[in-house]
């Protein structure tokens, strides 16, 4: 079975400080990762996404993420937050090894406060 | 591109009674189409996976016959809350991945339903 976790909540950050959202994951086959931000009463808007390849990965909005295989993680960064970046992240999984199905599996979210 | 749209983004209907939900996918093909359901402050949980034409795939404890999907086309997933009660008020998100090698889902901007 594949997991995601996102072990924190919510995280606040000052606006022009760096921002970091933390994920890790558990999954059979090859990883493919991604990161969704969710607004208020809205859909889920794709970030950025790892497949294979280089370790970092850059997304929309100047955001980033890095794909660590030992660590199992896939942590979220933008090295300047904007108040704008408020709102609510998701890391989600899924196993690349097609026999898995297509299932994606989502960690539970994580808040983002950007305060002035 | 990638939009999809979902319709309606809100209804309020009465207990008994049944409510469609649509999602389309606006500029590609939508091979395989995916149902969540979040509730306040939680994470997606997968409903059923659809592929054009064949019949949909539902998640253990999800009841196909209370929540009815179809994808009858490229373009168009509905899903059918049958006979709602106050408990299946949610917001439903459905998301689209189309057949072009791309990994990502496009997720729709999600309908709130809530049941009196």
């Amino acid at each position: 079975a594949q997991s995601v976790a996102q072990p924190e909540d919510q995280v606040n950050v000052a606006e022009g400080n760096p921002l970091t959202v933390k994920c890790t994951y558990s999954v059979s086959g090859n990883p493919y990762l991604f990161w969704y931000v969710q607004y208020p009463n809205r859909g889920l808007q794709f970030l950025l996404k790892y497949i294979t390849g280089d370790n970092l990965v850059k997304g929309s909005y100047g955001f980033e993420a890095e794909f660590n295989k030992s660590q199992t993680s896939f942590h979220l960064k933008k090295p300047s937050a904007l108040v704008s970046d408020s709102a609510l992240y998701f890391c989600a999984v899924r196993d690349g090894n097609r026999a898995a199905g297509n299932k994606l599996t989502f960690g539970g979210g994580t808040r983002v406060l950007v305060k002035p | 591109g990638a939009v999809v749209s979902q319709h309606p983004s809100w209804v309020i209907c009465k207990s008994g009674t049944s409510v469609k939900i649509e999602c389309r996918s606006l500029d590609f093909q939508a091979t395989t189409m995916f149902w969540y359901r979040q509730f306040p402050k939680q994470s997606l949980m997968l409903m059923a996976t659809s592929n054009e034409g064949s019949k949909a795939t539902y998640e253990q404890g999800v009841e196909k016959d209370k929540f009815l999907i179809n994808h009858a086309s490229l373009t168009l997933s509905t899903l059918t809350v049958t006979s709602a009660h106050p408990e299946d008020s949610s917001f439903y998100i459905c998301s689209a991945r189309g057949s072009s090698g791309r990994y990502e889902q496009y997720f729709g901007p999600g309908t709130r339903l809530t049941v009196t």
